[in-house]
């Protein structure tokens, strides 16, 4: 079945580590996204990639960065920049011609301790 | 600046009633809307979206929204709501750039 993967589904970190996220989609979509989202403030989109090797920021993007080097994968690093990254971190991809929607993956939860 | 607002934070029905989920846009042309719903500690999944045509349109789970424009208003709708419908509903435009802009959500719970 085609879907978004992403993995892991829970991740613990020390402060000062940088962790990496994995999103995998077999779908053949062009454009992929990464979302944060925390308690009661809905979504907020940190990096998109509408095709291979380009990339642009989002609306928080500061203590991240991405790579777009295969269409099918779209990895989010956290570094030990970001202030404060404990969140539920939500990758997404849409297909070319759509009407916009995306299709989300099951998320992933950091926990920096 | 392009807008969503869901003016319920946390609403409680109970199973079996009706349900009704209050959404409101500010965007000038006719937007693409989109009502997406997420369970506890997983992903999004779109119920339904509107982009043109008849302005009731149908999703899964027996959702139904109505997009009017006099109102700038895309409510989402369930005549009876079941136990499991219990989760977090986000409505959902899509902006002027293509990008989706998304609310703070309503929270639904569902009294047995």
């Amino acid at each position: 079945d085609g879907g978004i993967t992403q993995s892991p589904k829970y991740l613990f970190r020390k402060e000062g580590q940088n962790v990496t996220l994995s999103c995998e989609q077999n779908l053949n979509h062009d454009a992929m996204y990464w979302y944060r989202q925390d308690p009661g403030q809905g979504l907020r989109l940190i990096y998109y990639s509408q095709i291979v090797n380009d990339f642009q920021k989002g609306d928080i993007a500061e203590g991240y960065s991405v790579s777009r080097e295969k269409k099918e994968s779209f990895p989010l690093t956290v570094t030990s920049a970001q202030k404060n990254p404990t969140a539920f971190y939500l990758c997404a991809s849409r297909g070319r011609g759509s009407t916009g929607e995306l299709f989300f993956g099951e998320g992933s939860r950091l926990t920096v301790l | 600046a392009q807008s969503v607002t869901q003016p319920d934070i946390h609403i409680t029905v109970s199973e079996g009633a009706s349900l009704e989920l209050r959404c409101n846009y500010s965007y000038g042309a006719t937007p693409y809307l989109f009502w997406y719903v997420q369970s506890p500690g997983q992903g999004l999944q779109l119920l339904l979206k509107y982009f043109s045509g008849d302005t009731l349109v149908q999703g899964i789970k027996g959702f139904e929204a109505e997009f009017k424009r006099s109102q700038s208003s895309f409510n989402l709708r369930k005549p009876s709501v079941h136990w499991s419908d219990a989760a977090e509903y986000f409505c959902v435009p899509r902006g002027s750039q293509g990008n989706l802009i998304f609310g703070k959500g309503t929270k639904l719970s569902v009294k047995p």
